[in-house]
């Protein structure tokens, strides 16, 4: 059983460019979840995805947006690069219902902007 | 506000002593809270997870968490530890199961010596 699957794993993008990061969830979820984490910080939440829908957001500029797609697949998109954008991007999935909370990670996309 | 906060940015031990990382959190209605392993290049990985009933809560790899409301502390503790624990370990909260967004400490990383 696949986890969750992000692609490409590396990237290096120039300032002021745009980036689409892809994620699939795990098999059964149908809830996303972005992350960035930066350099010795603890991931933060970007927002999360449910039924093609952004269901709540963090405190992130307009300038990141998503994607659900009907297989549950997601993109997260930023444009107008900065370099304070360098990260590691995690997804996450889930079921949106249910208590047993289970986020499931995938291994992350590392973003350099130079 | 809600906050995590984990005191220890970097612990040493030597393999086969005891452990124990701290976990603060800030005050709020019932906590759901978990601590989640990364190690390097990966994703994060569930260690366990507190949200209602004994407060001593066991996860994977040996490891358990103590939830202290007196102390708004929950604390990682594993009895004997391995040199493939070193890695970064991170406490989260939740505000209720059903929600969707973490909030992470900063992190502890954990360098394990022979």
């Amino acid at each position: 059983d696949a986890g969750v699957t992000q692609s490409p794993t590396h990237l290096i993008k120039t300032r002021g460019q745009q980036v689409t990061l892809r994620c699939s969830p795990k098999s059964g979820h149908d809830t996303v979840s972005w992350y960035q984490q930066a350099l010795g910080q603890g991931p933060q939440f970007i927002f999360q995805y449910y039924e093609e829908e952004e269901r709540q957001r963090g405190n992130f500029p307009d300038r990141f947006s998503g994607h659900q797609f009907p297989n549950y697949s997601s993109e997260l998109n930023v444009n107008a690069l900065l370099l304070g954008d360098s990260a590691l991007y995690l997804c996450a999935s889930s079921l949106l219902t249910g208590t047993n909370y289970g986020y499931t990670f995938g291994s992350g996309t590392r973003l350099t902007v130079v | 506000a809600q906050s995590v906060t984990q005191p220890d940015i970097h612990i040493t031990v030597s393999e086969g002593a005891s452990l124990e990382l701290r976990c603060n959190y800030s005050y709020g209605a019932t906590p759901y809270l978990f601590w989640y392993v990364q190690s390097p290049g990966q994703g994060l990985q569930l260690l366990l997870k507190y949200f209602s009933g004994d407060t001593l809560v066991q996860g994977i790899k040996g490891f358990e968490a103590e939830f202290k409301r007196s102390q708004s502390s929950f604390n990682l503790r594993k009895p004997s530890v391995h040199w493939s624990d070193a890695a970064e370990y991170f406490c989260a909260r939740a505000r209720w199961t059903g929600a969707n967004n973490l909030f992470f400490g900063t992190g502890t990383r954990l360098t394990v010596i022979p």
